[in-house]
């Protein structure tokens, strides 16, 4: 079936510090890869996607590569600021019968102390 | 464009009451999903939508939900009778027909039900 992993959270870190927050996915196909982030009080919002294996997405120093051997989609950031606390979800889309729909993680919480 | 707009922000009910939380789209997206957050069971699809129809509402709890799509700019999801339990943030989100478009989160609806 189609499913999201991602690791639990949370996860707090000092600021200017290294982000890993691990994700690995079930599917049928070859589906493309979300990371959403969802600040409080508001709706999540895409951070950056990749759509083919291989591909490297990023947005806002966040990185993230399409591993199709591993069937991971990790989510990078070097030097992570006190406005990146949110909760990060990971997401992925496949096609067939399931097309049009997403399937999330359970999310992870970081909060960066100044 | 506004985005996905949902209403009320919040909403605070008595059990057994009706609910109805309300969605607009984004223009020209082609599905229309509804989720529900809580913190015990994380981001749960309920229902989404296809051109106005409904495709998959295998996520609906029980028959006191239910969900309407209209027309291509609004959507329904009504709860009654309503329960405790049923307190949660519920979240609309549209995305259009491309297989790897992300989708767009409204704000969110605030449930308490006392």
């Amino acid at each position: 079936g189609n499913s999201v992993t991602q690791m639990e959270g949370p996860v707090t870190l000092s600021e200017e510090a290294f982000l890993t927050i691990n994700c690995t996915y079930t599917a049928t196909g070859y589906p493309s890869l979300f990371w959403y982030v969802q600040y409080p009080g508001e709706g999540l919002q895409l951070l950056l996607k990749a759509t083919k294996a291989d591909d490297k997405g990023s947005n806002k120093g966040f990185e993230a590569t399409y591993r199709k051997e591993t069937t991971s989609f990790h989510l990078e950031k070097g030097s992570v600021q006190v406005s990146d606390s949110a909760v990060y979800f990971c997401a992925q889309g496949s096609g067939g019968s399931t097309l049009g729909r997403l399937y999330f993680g359970r999310g992870t919480q970081l909060t960066v102390w100044p | 464009d506004a985005g996905v707009i949902q209403s009320p922000r919040h909403e605070v009910t008595e059990m057994g009451q009706e609910v109805t939380l309300r969605c607009k789209p984004i223009s020209g997206h082609d599905y229309l999903f509804w989720y529900r957050q809580t913190m015990m069971r994380g981001l749960e699809l309920l229902i989404y939508f296809n051109n106005n129809v409904p495709i998959d509402d295998s996520g609906m709890p029980e028959d006191r939900f239910s969900a309407k799509m209209p027309n291509a700019s609004f959507s329904t999801l009504k709860i009654q009778p309503s329960e405790p339990r049923d307190s949660a943030v519920y979240f609309c989100a549209s995305r259009g027909q491309i297989d790897n478009s992300p989708l767009h989160f409204g704000n969110g609806t605030r449930l308490t039900v006392t």
